[in-house]
């Protein structure tokens, strides 16, 4: 199984609403990723977990929150969010270690915050 | 600074044509480069990946170059179908387990009938 997959493929919420977005890969990879991307950007990135601890927060506010439950899953809990928010969500995963650390994306969260 | 820097911006073509888009970066230490193909809405799917020693990789009508003294890389389409339409990527890794892919704004092709 090389697949990362992602749920839901669509979300909508009002900026007081609580929802998660949920990822998930069953190739043994050791490091996930949440990207955000905008519209005719390249994807930026927002958190990184290695061995299902935070290592890399690039800045992110807390109104985004990651978890990373074990080792298959990766959820990222959203909160109070802002319409500018509004993106397509990126999950992707990779083994640590190995020469040339391929990510695998997933097919991404399109998020619009009202 | 990290930078990977893609032209065209956008290129419009024909069926059947083929097209090279390029890449150039200054991403140090080099590990890996690899070109990928976004669909609009669509997580990004890798086409190849290529080490410093590696200059070409081929994935049927893909074929990717790599000149790593002049930090300079190419994918060529041939043959193009209208199903290549999509943005494609040039993605640099910094030589780490875990540092950050640097990310090209990306080439979008558009190919008509």
């Amino acid at each position: 199984d090389t697949e990362v997959t992602q749920t839901p493929k669509h979300l909508v919420m009002g900026m007081t609403n609580k929802k998660s977005l949920k990822c998930e890969q069953h190739m043994g990879h050791r490091a996930m990723y949440w990207y955000k991307q905008k519209a005719k950007k390249p994807p930026e990135l927002m958190f990184v977990y290695s061995y299902e601890k935070l290592s890399i927060n690039e800045s992110v506010p807390s109104r985004f929150s990651p978890e990373c439950p074990n080792s298959s899953l990766l959820n990222l809990h959203l909160h109070a969010l802002q319409p500018e928010d509004s993106a397509l969500y990126l999950c992707a995963s990779s083994q640590p270690g190995q020469g040339k650390n391929e990510q695998f994306f997933g097919p991404g969260t399109r998020l619009t915050v009202l | 600074k990290n930078q990977v820097e893609q032209s065209p911006q956008s290129l419009i073509i024909l069926e059947g044509k083929n097209c090279t888009l390029q890449c150039n970066y200054t991403v140090s230490p080099f590990s890996n480069l690899r070109w990928y193909k976004q669909d609009t809405g669509r997580g990004p799917v890798s086409l190849t990946i290529m080490t410093f020693s590696e200059n070409t990789k081929s994935n049927g009508r893909y074929t990717a170059t790599l000149d790593a003294d002049t930090k300079q890389s190419s994918l060529h389409i041939t043959a193009s179908q209208l199903s290549d339409s999509a943005s494609y990527i040039c993605v640099v890794t910094v030589y780490s387990g875990n540092t950050p892919l640097v990310f090209g704004k990306g080439t979008r092709l558009s190919v008509i009938a």
